[in-house]
């Protein structure tokens, strides 16, 4: 069964420099999300791309986060600087429609020192 | 924009009991409602989802039911299993047109003592 993937699976780092996570969504989805969880609560979305276009970046603080997908296929979500607060589980899921089910990726787990 | 509140946010049932979760949501254009379950470390998995459309569904011991008029919905296992121990998210959708995010309710961590 086709699974979306997401590397690292563990980052530590200190604050004020910078971190990257790559998710690759099941093949075929065109719609790809990046979500953040903090321990304890639900899962916030941060942005969503259709193909390689944004279409929802309202809750991504953009001073420090930006999001890409170039090609419409895979993505990279950008911290610089990072923050003591940005310390989550970085969740991408993907959906072959917006309008049909999403199935998310293992996470990252940020740990900023 | 959308609110969703789930409770209760900690639940302990014995083996074989019953559990039911529940959420309310804030906007009645709200149209597709999954729940996840989430286990220590692991990716969120779908487990049964409901649109608007449609009262209840079921999936073996897992059912969702859906009181639009009241904005509420509930996730329903029955005969529960130590395996079903897991955090569980209900989540609500405006719509299904490109832009229309999933919210999230808070969880509720599901303990099934055998």
């Amino acid at each position: 069964e086709a699974e979306v993937a997401q590397s690292p699976r563990y980052k530590i780092t200190e604050k004020s420099q910078a971190v990257a996570f790559w998710c690759d969504p099941i093949s075929g989805h065109a719609t790809l999300y990046w979500y953040r969880q903090i321990l304890g609560q639900g899962p916030e979305l941060l942005v969503q791309f259709q193909d390689e276009s944004v279409v929802d970046d309202s809750q991504l603080p953009k001073d420090r986060f930006s999001a890409e997908r170039l090609k419409g296929v895979d993505s990279t979500l950008k911290i610089q600087p990072a923050e003591l607060g940005d310390s989550a589980m970085y969740l991408c899921a993907s959906s072959g429609t917006p309008g049909s089910a999403q199935y998310f990726g293992p996470g990252t787990r940020l740990t900023v020192l | 924009g959308e609110n969703v509140e789930q409770h209760p946010s900690t639940l302990s049932v014995q083996e074989g009991d019953s559990a039911v979760i529940k959420c309310t949501y804030s906007d009645s254009a709200s149209n597709y409602f999954p729940w996840y379950k989430q286990e220590l470390g692991k990716r969120p998995q779908l487990i049964i989802d409901i649109r608007s459309n449609v009262g209840e569904k079921k999936d073996q011991r897992i059912a969702v039911t859906l009181n639009k008029t009241a904005k509420h919905f509930s996730l329903h296992i029955t005969e529960t299993q130590p395996e079903d121990s897991a955090v569980y998210f209900c989540a609500a959708r405006i719509g299904h047109n490109a832009g229309n995010m999933l919210t999230f309710g808070g969880g509720t961590r599901l303990m099934v003592k055998p």
